[in-house]
Parts: C-alpha cells; structure tokens; sequence
C-alpha cells in the first residue's frame, strides 16, 4: 500500500525567508510525487511533480522541491516566501505500478498549514 | 490543463434528502474522479468514473450512498443520497486527461455541502 506523511500541522515563515514544507512517502515502485495547494474556498492547485530525472524540480510560483530517493522524501521549497503563498499544501504519491491498474490511485497527506508572516 | 466548474459550489441540506454535483470540464477528459474533503482533513477518493461503464468505487463508499453517472467525455454526476451531517464535506471533481500514472490531476473549485 502507498502512504504519504507531512510531519508538520503547520508552518509559519516569514516573507522574504525560506520555506521547506516536508513530505515522505511510500510506494512498492517507484514514486510518482505531486505538490497541491488550496487556497481557501477553491479547488487544489496543480504545483509541481516529480516523474524521472534530476531531483529537483521546480514548478509554478517559484515554488521547488527535492526528491530524495534514499530518505523517500519531496519536500517543497521556495527561495523566498511571500504573504501570499499563505494557503493549504498537500503531497500526494502515486504507484509506478498503478497498484495493478493502469491508472493508480493518487494518495493525499494530511496536508501543511503555511502562514507567511508580513 | 483543464477548466473545470462545479455545481453547486455550495449547500446546505436536510438530513434524509439527496444532492446530486455536477462537474463540467471545458475538454474530453479519459478518466474522472470524485474526493470527499472531511473538514479539516485530507482528500479521500470516493470512485473513478470513465465512460460508457460502471465507476469504480474505494474502499468504504458504496453505489447506493454514493450514485455516479457519465455520460460523456465532459461531465460527471455524483449524487449523495440519503444525507445525514457525517456528510459534510466538501466535495471536488479531478479530472486527467489520458490514463498514465504520471499525469497530473486537475481539480474543481469543489462543492461544500453542510447536512443539518
């Protein structure tokens, strides 16, 4: 079975300042990986993903992430944070494999709160 | 990627009655999904809907609690049936455009249902 954890309820940075938000994840095959991002009252937001080649990818927003095979992470990133990359995040994982199908179930964490702090 | 809306984006309902969410896409779309966001949680897939056939649904969710139609390529059902406040959801639409593991989903703006 494929799971996704982000460790943190919340995240509060300040603008201008870093961001990591973490994700960690597990599949039987090799991970398909997605970065989401709800505003409040909308629908998730497509960000990023991370299929095959170089480890970091970077995505829409300025936004970043870094996937890392042997802690089975995809942490999302962005250089400097602004008020409004204030919103919910989600990681979500896909199976290589599908799980059998040829089109496998997608698996959301639990989600990150980031505040963004003026 | 694709627009999707949602109708309605919002309700409020009585228990025991039913709500039937539409979602239209802007293109033909292979395969559809319906999540159910709990508040202050994470999403959870209900069923897959393809066309021409019977969705397909998760683990927990039932045909009879949960109907899904499809009739085309651009729009989707999902009717919540005999509603009581563990309902409560927000409910999205996610579409991807050809069935492969490494596409991205896109989803609607989502429907908040509150069942009193």
């Amino acid at each position: 079975a494929q799971s996704v954890a982000q460790p943190e309820d919340q995240v509060n940075v300040a603008e201008g300042n870093p961001l990591t938000v973490k994700c960690t994840y597990s599949v039987s095959g090799n991970p398909y990986l997605f970065w989401y991002v709800q505003y409040p009252n909308r629908g998730l937001q497509f960000l990023l993903k991370y299929i095959t080649g170089d480890n970091l990818v970077k995505g829409s927003y300025g936004f970043e992430a870094e996937f890392n095979k042997s802690q089975t992470s995809f942490h999302l990133k962005k250089p400097s944070a602004l008020v409004s990359d204030s919103a919910l995040y989600f990681c979500a994982v896909r199976d290589q494999f599908g799980g059998g199908t040829s089109y496998g179930k997608l698996t959301f964490g639990q989600g990150t709160i980031l505040t963004v702090h003026p | 990627s694709a627009v999707i809306s949602q109708k309605p984006s919002r309700d409020i309902c009585q228990r025991g009655t039913s709500l039937t969410i539409q979602c239209q896409v802007d293109s033909q779309v292979t395969m559809m999904f319906w999540y159910r966001q709990q508040p202050g949680q994470s999403l959870t897939l209900i069923a897959t809907a393809n066309q021409g056939s019977e969705a397909t649904y998760e683990s927990g969710f039932v045909i009879d609690k949960f109907p899904i139609s499809r009739p085309n390529l651009t729009f989707s059902t999902l009717t919540v049936s005999n509603m009581s406040p563990e309902d409560s959801s927000i409910y999205l639409c996610s579409v991807a455009a050809r069935m492969s593991s490494y596409n991205e989903q896109f989803f609607g703006p989502g429907t908040r249902l509150t069942v009193l």
